[in-house]
């Protein structure tokens, strides 16, 4: 069955420590992947885009990867920050152009 | 800052009622998206548009619910009849090219009681 798997539990780090949140998946090929940021009561918001032939993406703090063979990207957050507290989701961008998302995953970052 | 723009905000309804929600995606966005969040199942894909012509509604449960764009500066979402399973928040979400990703309205929450 197709799946897509974000950590389940919320992640607590302490500030200025690098968060890194996982994303796999199973039976999709994906042209790109995506990464959102969502805020209690908010719609997510686009963070980051990598295309399947990219290994990696950085903006500012943040880089993604992506390794087509193992199904799975990783995000990371570097120097975090209070105000990175949020829901990240990972939205697998497929041939054709629909877009599915996984859970997402809970980030704390503690002062 | 351009914006996608969903009403109403809130909804609460009485089981078997009709349920109208818009959006307005931002100008010159040629895709656009409908899901649904809760707590258990996070975001769903329920239906999704290119330049204004369905592209895949399979995630919509079709005897209750339908989507529509009918023209590029609206998108709506019925319900019909609704049920108190319904009740979730509904995003919609608008863009342009991919590289430049999505962008989400504030959603529509909706309560069936």
């Amino acid at each position: 069955s197709q799946k897509i798997e974000q950590n389940s539990e919320a992640l607590n780090i302490q500030e200025g420590k690098t968060a890194t949140l996982t994303c796999n998946y199973t039976n999709y090929s994906p042209a790109y992947l995506q990464w959102y940021r969502q805020d209690p009561g908010r719609g997510p918001v686009f963070l980051l885009l990598i295309r399947e032939n990219e290994k990696e993406k950085r903006k500012e703090r943040l880089k993604v990867t992506f390794d087509t063979t193992l199904k799975q990207s990783l995000f990371h957050i570097t120097a975090s920050q209070p105000a990175d507290s949020a829901t990240y989701l990972c939205a697998l961008d497929l041939r054709g152009g629909k877009l599915i998302f996984g859970q997402g995953t809970e980030l704390s970052v503690k002062p | 800052d351009a914006r996608v723009t969903q009403t109403p905000r809130h909804k609460v309804t009485e089981m078997g009622q009709e349920v109208t929600m818009r959006c307005q995606p931002i100008l010159g966005h040629n895709t656009v998206f409908w899901y649904r969040q809760t707590m258990m199942q996070g975001l769903e894909l329920l239906a999704y548009f290119r330049n204004r012509a369905p592209l895949d509604d399979s995630g919509m449960p079709k005897d209750r619910f339908s989507a529509e764009m009918p023209d590029a500066t609206l998108a709506t979402l019925k319900i019909q009849p609704s049920e108190p399973r319904d009740s979730a928040v509904y995003f919609c979400a608008s863009g342009l090219s991919r590289e430049g990703g999505y962008t989400f309205g504030s959603g529509t929450r909706l309560t069936v009681v």
